[in-house]
């Protein structure tokens, strides 16, 4: 199975700044079937990227995703305060799809 | 609007099954795939497996083949997983998901509220 690993493990920003999240690839991820979700404390995950790069509906353009092979890139632009949370890759280009362990977005 | 609503909490024993339902509504329930995904107290997620409603042809992953049964019932527009030979490993959240279907089969834009299931003695 394909093994993903998210860095860093925290990130300690403020609000206004720009967020760099990494999700590794142990092998290169079918058609750049890629995935990034946001979960908050005591809800479900949210799709925000799908495609590596497509943002999914409903939201904002500060979310971007970029990336192929086997490095894949979640950019926030501009951080809002709703935007802390734990972040998520998900490879499906190959069964069984599998998730990168998590970078928890924290304020600073 | 797309709504997937599961059935409540569960505490369990080794060794026993537990089965747990994702109703949805507000969309075609035979037009789109539903996954079950599992998150271990304060983990990560974990992908179980698949379930295609118009058919019932399920696909799971490896880890939990002998132990996982997905099954539809389109009169109710209701998907439930049941998981038998229960581990204490196997406390979870357990959530259903929609599978968006675009481009391809495996993200998912909807998603249960999540069960929780304890397994204890």
């Amino acid at each position: 199975e394909i093994v993903l690993t998210q860095s860093p493990g925290t990130l300690s920003l403020s609000p206004g700044e720009r967020a760099t999240l990494s999700c590794r690839a142990s092998r290169t991820v079918s058609h750049s079937y890629l995935a990034w979700y946001q979960q908050k404390r005591g809800q479900a995950p949210r799709l925000l990227i799908y495609g590596a790069s497509s943002r999914a509906t409903g939201i904002p353009d500060r979310f971007s995703g970029s990336g192929s092979g086997t490095d894949f890139t979640l950019t926030i632009s501009r951080l809002e305060p709703e935007d802390f949370a734990v972040y998520y890759c998900q490879q499906y280009g190959n069964s069984p799809y599998t998730f990168g362990q998590g970078t928890k977005l924290e304020s600073k | 609007q797309v709504q997937l609503v599961q059935s409540g909490a569960e505490v369990e024993k080794p060794g026993a099954s537990v089965m747990v339902s994702c109703k949805a509504s507000g969309y075609t329930f035979t037009n789109y795939y539903i996954h079950w995904v599992r998150q271990a107290p304060g983990q990560g997620l974990e992908w179980m497996g698949v379930v295609i409603p118009s058919s019932g042809a399920t696909s799971y992953a490896q880890k939990f083949q002998d132990r996982v049964a997905m099954t539809t019932e389109t009169s109710t527009s209701t998907i439930y997983m049941e998981l038998s030979s229960l581990r204490f490993e196997d406390t979870a959240v357990y959530y259903c998901a929609r599978d968006a279907l675009i481009t391809a089969p495996g993200n998912f834009d909807y998603w249960g509220q999540g069960t929780l299931v304890t397994v204890s003695s």
